[in-house]
């Protein structure tokens, strides 16, 4: 009955190597998130879905690259992994986008470090 | 764009009394202020949030102020217990497609 889950829970690899986390929410929402927290815990969005589109796509490098197959899942894949890629990795989903049910709801994170 | 700011960073307090943690924001269209507590290995959970036509909320020992004229907003645990310990983040928002997150405070509850 997990809200927001999250694929892998931990990714250990070496630098270069192209890897995918996955996400997938069944509360019914439209819209999702990808954040990243460093070392020092600070919450950083990286994009944002709604209903397979993007609306928001903050200053990432362009080895990440989201994809939504349908509203219910959002993947995040990272090419040529380097090593200030290190961080934990969160997924959200809101209702919508706007309005008064925004809140948001976290997945238990995927914990990437690159060797 | 938005800037939160968060204070203070970590934060102990004897079990039993009240911690208060602080933010600021500079965007004066924000209108949504959640915020989150974050455990050990977990993802950040809702605690408690409140709109800019409030200036108080109150949900059992937690409480959020918003002073939007100042442009900052506080929470306010009282009677602290030990699993109150925890990573807890305020957050800004004005559309609820984008979040701009605090820096996060680390509040320790000393039994």
């Amino acid at each position: 009955d997990t809200a927001v889950s999250q694929t892998p829970k931990y990714l250990v690899t070496q630098m270069g190597n192209d890897k995918s986390i996955k996400c997938e929410q069944n509360l019914g929402h439209d819209t999702m998130y990808w954040y990243k927290q460093d070392s020092k815990k600070f919450l950083k969005i990286m994009f944002s879905y709604n209903n397979k589109e993007l609306i928001i796509n903050e200053t990432v490098p362009n080895r990440f690259s989201p994809k939504s197959p349908d509203k219910a899942h959002l993947n995040l894949h990272i090419n040529s992994l380097e090593l200030g890629d290190s961080a934990v990795y969160f997924c959200a989903s809101s209702l919508i986008a706007g309005g008064p049910r925004e809140t948001q709801y976290f997945g238990p994170g995927t914990r990437l470090l690159v060797l | 764009g938005e800037n939160v700011e968060q204070h203070p960073s970590t934060l102990s307090v004897q079990e039993g009394d009240s911690a208060v943690i602080k933010c600021t924001y500079s965007d004066s269209a924000s209108n949504y202020f959640p915020w989150y507590k974050q455990e050990l290995g977990k993802g950040p959970q809702l605690i408690i949030d409140i709109r800019s036509n409030v200036g108080e909320k109150k949900d059992q020992r937690i409480a959020v102020t918003l002073n939007k004229t100042a442009k900052h907003f506080s929470l306010h645990i009282t009677e602290t217990q030990p699993e109150d310990s925890a990573v807890y983040f305020c957050a800004a928002s004005n559309t609820g497609n984008q979040f701009y997150f605090g820096t996060g405070t680390s509040l320790t509850v000393i039994p």
